[in-house]
């Protein structure tokens, strides 16, 4: 089973409306969680980041965490086509026999394409 | 600040010759991230270092792979002897004092092994 899974995508969206995209990991432990935007091209950027249970706005943007099913979604309000880029899921995983040293592992992304 | 530099953006070799990639992570920074993505495998860790100390190497493919941080301004990627399967876009990226906070990436390498 890999550490961070989500659906490759695309996932295809009229302008307007609401994206939402998922994530599932495996390490019951993970504490930190984190949706990165990546246009074609162009390196990672980072969107949001949550740490516990329940949702966290940041104006069109919502993360969602559910540690219990190990699941972490983002919703898209009002989507744009701008919007359009690979959304990268990631989650920290604890290092084995590190001394307490994390490292942060991606899914492989899900292609959102927002239709005008 | 410039953010993470990284050089050379594009990177064309053949087989069995030695590439080196580099990276000048954000001043003050304390971890300093290499990755590499592909289609198929997505964004990888190959190595981080904090402080200057290497971490975790455990994504190091294979012994052709080795990293560096000579000092708090400098790393670098080395591949020796390089194969075509290892064309992909290498990223380097730093955060400031942990490496579960906001990571800010390169512009990447493209590497295309001929």
């Amino acid at each position: 089973q890999k550490e961070v899974e989500q659906n490759s995508g695309p996932l295809s969206v009229p302008e307007g409306a609401i994206a939402s995209l998922n994530c599932t990991y495996s390490d019951r432990v993970s504490q930190s969680f984190f949706w990165y935007r990546q246009y074609s091209g162009k390196s990672p950027e980072l969107i949001m980041s949550i740490y516990s249970n329940g949702d966290k706005e940041d104006g069109r943007f919502t993360a969602q965490l559910n540690k219990a099913s190990q699941y972490v979604s983002l919703l898209i309000r009002d989507s744009q086509p701008s919007d359009s880029a690979t959304y990268l899921c990631a989650v920290s995983v604890l290092l084995m026999n590190s001394g307490g040293y994390q490292k942060v592992t991606f899914g492989t992304g899900t292609k959102l394409q927002v239709i005008p | 600040d410039a953010g993470v530099i990284q050089s050379p953006r594009h990177e064309v070799t053949e087989m069995g010759q030695e590439v080196t990639l580099r990276c000048k992570p954000i001043s003050g920074h304390d971890y300093l991230f290499w990755y590499r993505q592909t289609m198929m495998r997505g964004l990888e860790l190959l190595i981080y270092f904090n402080n200057n100390v290497p971490i975790d190497d455990s994504g190091m493919p294979e012994d052709r792979f080795s990293a560096k941080m000579p000092n708090a301004s400098f790393s670098t990627l080395k591949i020796q002897p390089s194969e075509p399967r290892d064309s992909a876009v290498y990223f380097c990226a730093s955060s400031l004092d942990s490496p579960n906070e906001k990571l800010f990436f390169g512009s990447g390498t493209q590497l295309s092994v001929l």
